[in-house]
């Protein structure tokens, strides 16, 4: 399996809080990804960096931003939570330019109230 | 823009064999992925194609055809721990990410 982590695994928070939620992987791949998982909807792209420093936006990204400073650490920040944010936020890895085949950490349940 | 079809949920029986199809219009095309999620897990990559053709990997096999913007997932002498989410997803033309279908719930009968 490829070495990439989530933290916090579960979190609860009130809205109007920031949030930031975190991936760390081990495998110096080039390409992390950020989606949300929600019933009906599949996976949807959040934002994506393809280097450090260096992101782009997905097709979800309204009230979150993303930073890159190391290869090995891409995070996640809710500005200002709001309860249409409650969802399974998965990172993903990928070591290949056309981003075909992804390797995908344990997920964060996020919890707005 | 683009958008990709597959059914919700498919039902089959343990032993036998099952197809999940994928449809999919986008700007730009580079090649069809299939993940298999299991329920409170996270989605793991199963296979690829790029080209037209059937590409097999031990029981699950994957299809192309480009010219019909169409693929499915094939699962032979299913199991019951192939009860899982199968998402499809092709890469966006423009940059190096893809995009996921709604995913297809397959449950299996004993």
């Amino acid at each position: 399996d490829a070495g990439i982590t989530q933290s916090p695994r579960h979190k609860v928070t009130e809205t109007g809080t920031p949030v930031t939620l975190r991936c760390h992987q081990t495998e110096n791949h080039r390409y992390m990804y950020w989606y949300r998982q929600d019933p009906g909807h599949g996976l949807r792209l959040i934002h994506y960096s393809y280097g450090v420093k260096d992101t782009d936006k997905g097709e979800v990204s309204d009230g979150y931003s993303v930073s890159r400073s190391k290869t090995e650490d891409f995070l996640l920040t809710l500005e200002s939570a709001t309860s249409s944010q409650t969802s399974v936020y998965f990172c993903a890895i990928s070591d290949r330019t056309n981003a075909y085949e992804q390797y995908f950490g344990p997920g964060t349940r996020l919890t707005v109230t | 823009g683009q958008s990709l079809e597959q059914p919700s949920e498919v039902t089959a029986v343990e032993g036998a064999i099952v197809q999940i199809n994928c449809t999919y219009q986008t700007s730009g095309f580079y090649g069809l992925s299939w993940y298999q999620q299991h329920d409170g897990g996270a989605p793991t990559f199963l296979s690829y194609n790029g080209l037209d053709g059937l590409e097999e990997t031990g029981r699950f096999s994957s299809f192309l055809s480009r010219s019909d913007s169409y693929g499915y997932l094939l699962l032979q002498e299913l199991q019951m721990k192939d009860s899982a989410s199968y998402f499809c997803a092709v890469r966006n033309s423009s940059a190096s990410k893809i995009i996921f279908g709604s995913g297809t719930r397959l449950s299996i009968r004993p």
